[in-house]
């Protein structure tokens, strides 16, 4: 079966621009969360979405939102981007979510550089 | 606050010796433990985890030991393979829609 599919790959904006990616989980998944990897921090919680709804969020402003659609696809939005947002953005699909218990599987990511 | 260090950045070990990596985490909430492994370019891969109720977990070449009272996991890979060579994550979970707390990783190269 299909993997979880991120688009774009890369990505280049300019600071104070907004951006939109996307992930496609696997399919029969309802659970997308996303992450945001960066050499100085690692891998860091964004939020969690089940069903539409969001669960959980992590330590992020609120220039960092997100979505989730009736099909479990889901976006991430983050506006006025600033120079530290530039990371790997991660999205991992998961049956039932709950924190990787019941297993991840992440996509391979969306590069994005703030210039 | 870290609440999941994994102190040596990289690793060097020689094909077919064993890797041992090491973790440790600060927060008792913790109740569920897991490895991934990541390639360049690629997202995080689902190695192996454990149970906060187990003290060890074996899948093939893969055992994941849990301490506890030291806070401490470990990830041994017996015998190590060229293949092996990759970043290694440490998370951890409380369960909920908590979401996985990382590690900043340990680079493990197998050397010939």
């Amino acid at each position: 079966k299909a993997g979880v599919t991120q688009t774009p790959r890369y990505l280049i904006k300019t600071r104070g621009q907004q951006v939109t990616l996307s992930c496609s989980p696997i399919s029969g998944h309802r659970s997308v969360s996303w992450y945001q990897q960066t050499p100085g921090q690692g891998l860091q919680f964004l939020f969690e979405y089940f069903s539409e709804t969001q669960r959980n969020k992590g330590n992020f402003p609120g220039r960092f939102s997100g979505r989730q659609f009736s099909n479990s696809r889901s976006e991430m939005n983050v506006s006025t981007l600033e120079l530290g947002d530039s990371a790997l953005y991660l999205c991992a699909s998961s049956l039932r979510g709950g924190g990787g218990h019941y297993g991840y599987t992440f996509g391979s990511g969306t590069r994005l550089t703030v210039v | 606050d870290q609440q999941v260090k994994q102190n040596s950045p990289s690793l060097s070990v020689q094909e077919g010796r064993i890797s041992i990596l090491n973790c440790d985490y600060t927060n008792s909430m913790f109740d569920y433990f897991l490895w991934y492994k990541k390639y360049p370019a690629e997202g995080p891969t689902f190695l192996i985890s454990i149970s906060s109720i187990k003290d060890k977990n074996e899948d093939g070449r893969f055992t994941v030991f849990l301490n506890k009272s030291a806070k401490h996991l470990s990830l041994h890979i017996v015998p190590s393979q060229p293949g092996d060579s990759a970043v290694y994550f440490c998370a951890a979970s409380r369960g909920g829609a908590d979401g996985l707390t990382f590690g900043k990783g340990t680079h493990l190269i197998i050397q010939p």
